[in-house]
């Protein structure tokens, strides 16, 4: 069974700039979750997709955006790329969301660095 | 609101010892409870999960995690540790209701010393 896929492993984009992110779920799994961590402040919850809604978000501003397509890979966007959002971001797929007991999978992650 | 605290930053422990990396949750409903460990520069790898029913959960390479409702614990454990187990251990939380999303503890940095 694949795993969790994200791409690119590494994006090193300029303040200012736009940056995506590109996840495949595992198959089956129609909920994704995208997780940030940074350096020193843990995982955080940034956004939950489930069949091709977004069900909840964290406490992100609004530039950082997603969407999940009909074959439920997922997207995550930042806009506006501050020097802050430099971590490691972490695509999750699950069963849907009536299945809380569901454990999510995760991917290697996308690692964002911006100077 | 749903919340996990993993007091401890970092545990040592010998080869050979046992271990106990430490978490307790606070969740308004019926938890469900998970452990997961990173490696370097991966994603995170599930190990374990409380749903319900046996307080002793058992999960992948020898761990096993202890529920204990009245002190809202849910401690990992593993009888003998190895070198190769040294990596960051995540415990999280999920409340199972609309939001549905997995809270995560700050991590425990697990170092197993030859």
């Amino acid at each position: 069974e694949a795993g969790v896929t994200q791409s690119p492993t590494h994006l090193i984009k300029t303040r200012g700039q736009q940056a995506t992110l590109r996840c495949s779920p595992i198959s089956g799994h129609t909920s994704v979750y995208w997780y940030q961590q940074a350096l020193g402040l843990g995982l955080q919850f940034l956004l939950w997709y489930d069949e091709g809604e977004e069900r909840n978000r964290g406490n992100f501003p609004p530039r950082f955006s997603g969407r999940q397509f009909p074959n439920y890979s997922s997207e995550l966007n930042v806009n506006a790329l501050e020097l802050e959002d430099s971590a490691l971001y972490l695509c999750a797929s699950s069963l849907g969301r009536d299945s809380p007991n569901s454990p999510l999978h995760f991917g290697n992650g996308t690692r964002l660095t911006v100077t | 609101a749903q919340s996990v605290a993993q007091p401890e930053d970092q545990v040592n422990v010998a080869e050979g010892n046992p271990l106990t990396v430490k978490c307790t949750y606070s969740v308004s409903g019926n938890p469900y409870l998970f452990w997961y460990v990173q490696y370097p520069n991966r994603g995170l790898q599930f190990l374990l999960k409380y749903i319900t029913g046996d307080n002793l959960v058992k999960g992948s390479y020898g761990f096993e995690a202890e529920f204990n409702k009245s002190q809202t614990s849910f401690h990992l454990k593993k009888p003998s540790a190895l070198v190769s187990d040294s990596a960051l251990y995540f415990c999280a939380v999920r409340d199972g209701g609309a939001t549905n999303k997995l809270i995560f503890g700050t991590g425990t940095l697990l170092a197993v010393q030859p």
